[in-house]
């Protein structure tokens, strides 16, 4: 089955600064790539996605990249602020079926 | 954006009962609800993927005759934990969509503790 790699584990940036949070996976037929974010004790969030055909996609601050050869993708939070602390999920999945979710990264913006 | 509900929010049983969690896709109809486990500052586990009509598909390792998916319509899809002991303790999350949408939607999670 799939296999999700995901880092760091933890990550604390400056407010303003940017964060970048890797994911690699292991089955080549994965498809989509959706980023979920995490606050303590609530569901989890979908913030961006993207799909394989496409190699980066942009909303506002966040983008996401994509590399099909090495099988991995990325997001990135740019001008990042104390809302964005949460734990960010990557997952990957075949035509929606059967999501496999890396292990998470806990990300705390200092002000 | 879609909207799953989950009931009961929070559920504390002693070991050995069996307890049920509803999934409910509220404005849209779920054909795929999946069902995932998640410890204390854990990532979401898979446990069954559900169609609706048809039978659960159980990733390895989750037993199918502990955790039972029914999946009857298109708007719910439910979990029933038998014969619960302490191990089973966790923070379940049901989520709808997928297939050729993709996106999914997640429930607000269940926090089961058995005694």
């Amino acid at each position: 089955g799939e296999n999700v790699e995901q880092h760091p584990s933890t990550l604390s940036v400056q407010e303003g600064d940017s964060a970048v949070i890797k994911c690699t996976y292991s089955d080549s037929a994965s498809n989509y790539f959706p980023w979920y974010k995490q606050e303590l004790g609530k569901r989890p969030q979908l913030i961006i996605d993207i799909r394989s055909n496409v190699g980066e996609k942009k909303d506002q601050r966040i983008a996401v990249t994509l590399n099909k050869t090495a099988k991995h993708f990325s997001l990135h939070i740019t001008e990042t602020q104390p809302e964005d602390s949460a734990v960010y999920f990557c997952a990957a999945s075949f035509t929606g079926n059967q999501f496999y979710f890396g292990t998470g990264t806990s990300l705390t913006v200092i002000p | 954006g879609a909207v799953v509900s989950q009931h009961p929010s929070w559920v504390i049983c002693k070991s050995g009962t069996s307890v049920k969690i509803e999934c409910r896709s509220l404005d849209f109809q779920a054909t795929t609800m999946f069902w995932y486990r998640q410890f204390p500052k854990q990532s979401l586990m898979l446990m069954a993927t559900s169609n609706e009509g048809s039978k659960a598909t159980y990733e390895q390792g989750v037993e199918k005759d502990k955790f039972l998916i029914n999946h009857a319509s298109l708007t719910l899809s439910t979990l029933t934990v038998t014969s619960a002991h302490p191990e089973d303790s966790s923070f379940y999350i049901c989520s709808g969509g997928g297939g050729i949408k993709e996106t999914q939607y997640f429930g607000p999670g269940t926090r089961l503790l058995v005694l």
